[in-house]
C-alpha cells in the first residue's frame, strides 16, 4: 500500500537558518504530494502541494518539487523564523487512471520543528 | 466562512465505556473524513463519507467503531466499548468533492484519553 516515510525529528534551528525535511513515498499510481503544518494549538493547514512530477509547491518562504525518480518531495525554506516552529506532515494522495483522486490522505509521521531566537 | 467544527475538545474515559464525537463541516463540502492521530503519529483515515454514503471504511475497526452522516451534513463517530489503544486525537476534515484535488480543511480534533 501506499506509505510515506519523513526524517527523524525533532529539528532545532536559529532563526534564519535553512530548513530541510526530508519525504520519500511510495504509491502505485500517480500520487499527489501534501505538505502540511500544525501550529501549536491549531489544526492541520495544507501548507503547499503538487500535483504531477517536477511540479514545484510553494506557500509562505516554503518550497518543495514533486521528484518522482527519487520519489521524493522534500520540503525547503531559505530562512526560518521563529514563528515557523510547529509539526510539519509530508502526505499523499492516490490519482487513480483517468485522473480520479478519492481524496484519501495517507500521512507521514511528522516532524517537529523548533526555531530559536 | 466558518471551519470545520468538532466537540467535545476533550474527553476522558476509562477502558469498556462509550464515548461519541461530533464533527460540523464547512457549508457546502460534499466529503467529509475522520482521521485518528495516535500522539507520535501522522493521521490515519478511519472512515471517508461522499454526501451521506461510506466511500472507504477500510481501516475502521468495526467491531468497536461505528460512523453516521445523517443527511450528509454533520457526523457522528463513536467508539464502544472503548480501549486503551484508542487513546489519540479524532480529526474531522472535509472537502468540496474527492474527484480532483480538493483541498481537505481540519478541523481542531478531539483528544481522547482511556484510561
Amino acid at each position: 500500500g501506499d506509505s510515506v516515510t519523513q526524517m527523524e525529528g525533532p529539528v532545532t534551528l536559529s532563526e534564519e537558518a535553512f530548513l530541510t525535511i526530508n519525504c520519500t513515498y511510495t504509491a502505485t499510481g500517480y500520487p499527489s504530494l501534501f505538505w502540511y503544518v500544525q501550529y501549536p494549538g491549531e489544526g492541520l493547514q495544507l501548507l503547499l502541494k503538487a500535483t504531477k512530477a517536477d511540479d514545484k509547491g510553494s506557500n509562505k518562504g516554503f518550497e518543495a518539487t514533486y521528484r518522482k525518480e527519487t520519489t521524493s518531495f522534500h520540503l525547503e525554506k531559505g530562512s526560518v523564523q521563529v514563528s515557523d516552529s510547529a509539526v510539519y506532515f509530508c502526505a499523499l494522495s492516490e490519482t487513480l487512471a483517468g485522473g480520479t483522486s478519492y481524496g484519501k490522505l495517507t500521512f507521514g509521521q511528522g516532524t517537529i520543528l523548533t526555531v530559536h531566537p | 466562512e466558518a471551519g470545520v467544527a468538532q466537540s467535545p475538545r476533550y474527553k476522558i474515559i476509562e477502558k469498556r465505556q462509550s464515548v461519541a464525537f461530533w464533527c460540523n463541516p464547512i457549508s457546502g463540502h460534499a466529503t467529509l473524513y475522520w482521521y485518528q492521530q495516535i500522539l507520535g503519529q501522522g493521521p490515519k483515515l478511519l472512515i471517508q463519507f461522499q454526501n451521506n454514503g461510506v466511500v472507504d471504511d477500510s481501516q475502521l475497526p468495526k467491531d468497536r467503531f461505528s460512523a453516521e452522516r445523517l443527511k450528509g451534513v454533520d457526523s457522528t463517530l463513536k467508539i464502544q466499548p472503548a480501549k486503551l489503544e484508542d487513546s489519540a486525537v479524532y480529526l474531522c476534515a472535509s472537502s468540496l468533492e474527492p474527484q480532483g484535488i480538493h483541498e481537505q480543511y481540519f478541523g481542531p480534533g478531539t483528544r481522547l484519553t482511556v484510561t
